[in-house]
Parts: C-alpha cells; structure tokens; sequence
C-alpha cells in the first residue's frame, strides 16, 4: 500500500461526458502527479501540481484539468469524453524535500480505469 | 531528461538473479538513475535509484558504470512476484519536480 488513494476505481461513461477523478496523496506529501496509462501510448505524464499551485505541466489535452485543494487532495477533470480517452489514470505523490537522500521517489496510487463507450 | 534504451523482454528462472540492463548513453552529470516496476496493472512501484555510486536496498542492486553510460537492475533472487514490466529512468531531480518520463520498459518473466 503506497499511501495515496484514488477513486473510482473502475468509471464507465459515453463519449461526449465528463467525469471527476479524485487523488488523495499520502499524509505530508505536498505534490501530486497526474499521468494516463492508454495501451498505445504507456505512461505519458500528464500535470503537477505544488501546494495547490500547478508547478509542471505534460502532455495533457485542453480538455482535461486538473487541481489540488487546501487539504492536498487533487481531482483531475476529463471533459468531451472520446473513445481515445479510456485509459488507466495514475496519481503520484511524493515529498518535496531538499536534502532527502531519497529525491525523485514517486509513490503511485493504483489507479482509476476509465472506459468510455 | 536523457533517454533510456532497455530489452522489450526478459526471461529469469525462479530463485536465479535477473539482471537487467540499461543503456543512457546521453545521461548528464547532474540526473539520477530510477528504476520503477509496474506488476500487471497496478501503479508503478519505486525500487532503487542512483547518481553514480552502487546501490543497495531491500529489493534490489544498482550497478552503474563508471562512465554513468549504463546501469543494471539485480533482483538477486527472482521469484514469481518479480514478474512485472521494469522501467528505466534518468531524470533530473530538480527542485519541486519529481515528473518522470517512462518508456516501454522490460517485460520480465519469472519462470518456475
């Protein structure tokens, strides 16, 4: 068990709709990373965000959003569903901390997989 | 970040030692090796990482070479459970991103 929760789980929904993916990182983590997992394209990231303040941005379509709350916890927001979009999405989180031995670790959360019909 | 070349696929017999390689040729002086794995469809999973001197850790060894243009990944003792696709990743950890750029990775199989 990574720490970070992710729900749904399993999300089914026609083209056209647009659903909320919601993040909650492990306690004291302050960022949170978006990445989709789609067959053809393996683990492309997506967005991050800092404290609440987006602080790198990936390969993420005009369509989606994303952000993080006060209380940490990140929603990612799918709108105009395509049938492309169905995807396993991943939420990462990890400590920001200068001087940690351990820089760059990512603790993964086990994922929403998105069907789009 | 620099790019990673890594086999498609691996096979390792149960109890041996998987070992498995890496090339980076293009690695700057300042980014870090990772290695992540990805059991099925689970979220990927931290194993080790490294600079430039070898590492240890409770699940596995990382050796890198002393030109920094290489690195292989030991699990000593493979078991059924290390079957998973493995990723290499060099990235710089600069202040306030961790993001991370996946490739294919290696498809290793534990065979009994």
């Amino acid at each position: 068990d990574s720490g970070v929760t992710q729900t749904p789980k399993h999300l089914i929904t026609a083209t056209g709709q647009r659903v909320t993916l919601r993040c909650s990182p492990r306690s004291g983590d302050l960022s949170v990373y978006w990445y989709q997992q789609s067959l053809d394209q393996g683990l492309q990231f997506l967005i991050q965000y800092y404290n609440g303040e987006e602080r790198a941005k990936g390969n993420i379509l005009e369509r989606f959003s994303a952000q993080q709350f006060p209380d940490l916890h990140s929603e990612l927001n799918l709108s105009s569903l395509e049938l492309g979009d169905s995807a396993l999405y991943f939420c990462a989180s990890s400590v920001e901390a200068s001087g940690n031995s351990r820089t760059g670790e990512l603790f993964f959360g086990e994922g929403s997989r998105l069907t789009v019909l | 970040d620099a790019k990673t070349t890594q086999p498609p696929s691996m096979d390792c017999a149960e109890g041996r030692a998987a070992n498995l390689p890496c090339n980076h040729s293009t690695i700057s002086g300042n980014e870090y090796v990772y290695w992540y794995r990805q059991i099925h469809s689970q979220g990927p999973q931290y194993i080790i990482h490294g600079l430039k001197n070898n590492e240890t850790n409770e699940m596995a060894s990382l050796i890198i070479t002393e030109d920094r243009k290489s690195s292989t990944l030991i699990l000593p003792h493979a078991t059924l459970r290390d079957t998973a696709v493995y990723y290499c990743i060099v990235s710089f950890s600069g202040a306030g991103s961790y993001q991370l750029t996946f490739g294919k990775g290696t498809k290793l199989s534990v065979i009994p």
